[in-house]
C-alpha cells in the first residue's frame, strides 16, 4: 500500500529566508509524486510534479522539488521565501496519471516578517 | 475557463440529517473526484468517476454516502443520514486524459460541511 509523511506539521520562517519541507512516501510500485498549495479559504493548487525524466522540478515561483528514488523522497524547497508563500503544503502520490492522489497530512508555512 | 464549482461552500446541519454536495466540474474533463478532508488532515479518496462510471469507489461509506454522475459531466455526493464524524470539507476535483494538462487534478473550493 502506498502513503506519504510529512515530517513536519509546521514550518515557521522569517521572510528571505531558505525552507525545505520534507515529504517521504512509501510505494511497491513507481509513482507519479506532487505538491499541491492551499491558500486559506482557497482549494489545492498543483505546485509541481514528477512523472518521469528529471528529478529536480520546478515551479514557476521558485520552488524546486528533488525526486530521491533510493530515499523514497521529495523534498520541496525555494531558496527563498516570500510573506505571499504563506500556505499548507501537501504532498502526494499517485501510482497512474489520473488515479487518486494519496496525500500526507500537510505542512503549514508560516513567513513571518 | 471556469474552474471546478462547488455548491454549496458552506453547510451546517444537524446529526441524522441528509444532505447533498454538488459539483460541476471543468468542461470537458472526462473523470471527476470526491475527496474528504478531516481538519488538519490530507484529501482522501472517496469516489472516481470515468464519464459516468464510478471506476474506484473503495473508500466511499456505502452505507450512508451515495453518488452520482448520470449524464458524466456535473455529480452530486449525499450522506443520509449524516453522524458528527461526517464534519470535513468535501472536495471536487476533475481531470482530462486527452488534455495538454495530461491528467493533472484541478480541485474546486470545497464545501465545508459541519454536523452538529
Amino acid at each position: 500500500a502506498q502513503s506519504v509523511t510529512q515530517l513536519d506539521s509546521q514550518v515557521p520562517v522569517f521572510e528571505e529566508a531558505p525552507v525545505e519541507l520534507r515529504c517521504n512516501y512509501s510505494s511497491s510500485v513507481s509513482v507519479y509524486l506532487f505538491w499541491y498549495v492551499q491558500y486559506p479559504n482557497q482549494g489545492l493548487q498543483l505546485l509541481l510534479k514528477y512523472l518521469s525524466g528529471s528529478t529536480l522540478v520546478e515551479s514557476i515561483n521558485g520552488f524546486e522539488a528533488e525526486f530521491n528514488k533510493s530515499q523514497t523522497s521529495f523534498h520541496l524547497r525555494k531558496p527563498s521565501v516570500h510573506i505571499s508563500d504563506t500556505a499548507e503544503y501537501f504532498c502526494a502520490v499517485s501510482h497512474n496519471q489520473g488515479g487518486k492522489l494519496i496525500f500526507g497530512q500537510g505542512t503549514e508555512l508560516s513567513v513571518k516578517p | 475557463e471556469a474552474g471546478v464549482v462547488q455548491s454549496p461552500r458552506y453547510k451546517i446541519i444537524e446529526k441524522k440529517q441528509p444532505v447533498a454536495f454538488w459539483c460541476n466540474p471543468i468542461s470537458g474533463h472526462n473523470t471527476l473526484y470526491w475527496y474528504r478532508q478531516n481538519l488538519g488532515q490530507g484529501p482522501e479518496l472517496l469516489i472516481r468517476y470515468e464519464n459516468e462510471e464510478a471506476v474506484d469507489d473503495s473508500q466511499l461509506p456505502k452505507d450512508r454516502f451515495s453518488a452520482e454522475r448520470l449524464k458524466g459531466v456535473d455529480s452530486t455526493l449525499k450522506i443520509q443520514p449524516a453522524e458528527l464524524g461526517d464534519s470535513a470539507v468535501y472536495l471536487c476535483a476533475s481531470s482530462c486524459r486527452d488534455c495538454v494538462s495530461n491528467n493533472e487534478q484541478f480541485f474546486g473550493p470545497g464545501t465545508r460541511l459541519t454536523v452538529l
